[in-house]
């Protein structure tokens, strides 16, 4: 079976540019997550996607950020405009809910550097 | 929100040896899951375990979700066990929320 592909692997930009970042998750997972994982620190959830409805957006930086996942499968989750402190890997993950039973899987992320 | 913190922060390890990582969670939680991040970024799923105990080869892992905590077991370590564990819990509507990790490092 197929993981969840995350695209692009790296992305360097100037401050104040915009960027977006791309998700596949594997097929039939309703959830899908993006979290922000700063150096040294565990992965911060930014938004949470139950097919194409959001779950949780709590934490995700309305000002700058912003997510969509149409038809309820591949996602984008943009930046505009970039700070330097967004300089981070930028992970999507899918899980599949059946019967509560809720194992997530994690693409390779992608590292955004902004300078 | 749900304060999730993992000990120890660092272990350095003889390869061969046992060892134990240890989750504590805030509040109740319909959903753990371990797992572990390998030098390169990526992310593994190890258990999915909100209650009870399972094993894995080499690894296993035990919830006492009345008691708010969990532990990792690593058996017999390899070099290739190195990297981050982190443990994720969720509350409902299927969210997960990650501790802070324990950094490996097994050495030959």
């Amino acid at each position: 079976e197929a993981g969840v592909a995350q695209s692009p692997r790296y992305k360097i930009i100037e401050k104040r540019q915009s960027v977006a970042f791309w998700c596949n998750p594997i097929s039939g997972h309703a959830t899908l997550y993006w979290y922000q994982q700063i150096l040294g620190q565990g992965p911060k959830l930014l938004i949470q996607f139950q097919n194409n409805g959001v779950v949780d957006d709590s934490q995700l930086p309305k000002d700058r950020f912003s997510a969509e996942r149409l038809k309820g499968v591949d996602s984008t989750l943009k930046i505009q405009p970039a700070k330097l402190e967004d300089s981070a890997v930028y992970l999507c993950a899918s899980s599949l809910w059946t019967g509560g039973k809720t194992k997530a899987f994690f693409g390779q992320g992608t590292r955004l550097t902004v300078v | 929100g749900i304060q999730v913190e993992q000990s120890p922060p660092d272990l350095i390890l003889q390869e061969g040896a046992n060892s134990t990582l240890r989750c504590n969670f805030s509040d109740s939680v319909n959903n753990l899951q371990w797992f572990h991040q390998n030098p390169w970024g990526q992310l593994i799923n190890l258990f999915y375990i909100p209650s009870g105990t399972k094993q894995n080869g080499r690894l296993s892992a035990t919830t006492v979700a009345t008691e708010r905590y969990s532990l990792l077991y690593i058996s017999s370590s390899q070099t290739t066990d190195s990297g981050v564990y982190f443990c994720a819990v969720g509350t409902g509507a299927n969210n997960l929320f990650f501790g802070t990790g324990t950094r490996l490092t097994v050495i030959p």
